[in-house]
């Protein structure tokens, strides 16, 4: 596609539902990046892939968050058991590859508001 | 450890009004500084790479410049339409993901 993009656009859930954020990539980029943006702060890392692998989750915030890659395209970012400090927007950029350096594109992001 | 720091938080202009964006930062090998511009509800857009010291470059009124320890994001002659909040961000000395600064909001007023 000509852009990241993201899906859904705005999602209000209950305490304690599951939620899944979907990313589709700039095609033919092999790097996917997820990270979080809450009001106020500033992007916080949470996840990379290269290719369907996930080299770094370091910024994973507990288990109740996971992701994974498909066909080395399509990402989703799932968080199980969800509490209201996980409201906020869930951005997903790609990049061609994953060498530092290069340039990443962010798709809008998925807005998450838990109640 | 804070790698990158934006100054100031916040910048309120007017229009015609030039200033400049600071950020400073902390890696040992540096591999790329970017700048993006974020406006309210959308993700950040890319705006520049710069990868040596005195390596400038420029987009209508905007214009990046690096040092060895920093960069400026110079806007000349602002106009309303610039009002966003300007990122900047570098790869770590280890790791992938770009580490990001928290952003200067900057506001031009007409």
């Amino acid at each position: 596609g000509a852009g990241v993009s993201q899906s859904p656009s705005n999602k209000v859930t209950e305490k304690g539902k599951d939620v899944e954020l979907r990313c589709d990539p700039i095609s033919g980029h092999t790097a996917l990046y997820w990270y979080r943006q809450s009001l106020g702060q500033g992007l916080e890392f949470l996840i990379y892939f290269q290719g369907n692998s996930a080299p770094d989750k370091s910024g994973l915030p507990s288990d109740r968050f996971s992701a994974e890659r498909t066909g080395g395209s399509v990402s989703t970012l799932t968080i199980q058991r969800t509490q209201q400090e996980d409201s906020a927007v869930y951005l997903c950029a790609s990049s061609f590859t994953g060498s530092s350096g290069n340039t990443i594109y962010f798709g809008e992001g998925s807005w998450l508001t838990v109640v | 450890e804070d790698q990158v720091t934006q100054s100031p938080e916040a910048l309120r202009l007017q229009e015609g009004e030039s200033s400049s964006l600071n950020c400073s930062y902390t890696v040992s090998g540096l591999r790329g500084l970017f700048w993006y511009r974020q406006d309210p509800g959308k993700g950040p857009e890319f705006l520049f790479t710069l990868y040596s010291a005195g390596e400038e470059k420029e987009k209508e009124r905007l214009k990046a410049t690096l040092t060895k320890k920093e960069s400026f994001l110079h806007i000349t002659a602002p106009k309303p339409e610039d009002s966003a909040t300007y990122l900047c961000a570098v790869p770590p000395d280890s790791g992938y993901a770009l580490n990001f600064g928290k952003g200067t909001s900057l506001l031009v007023t007409p």
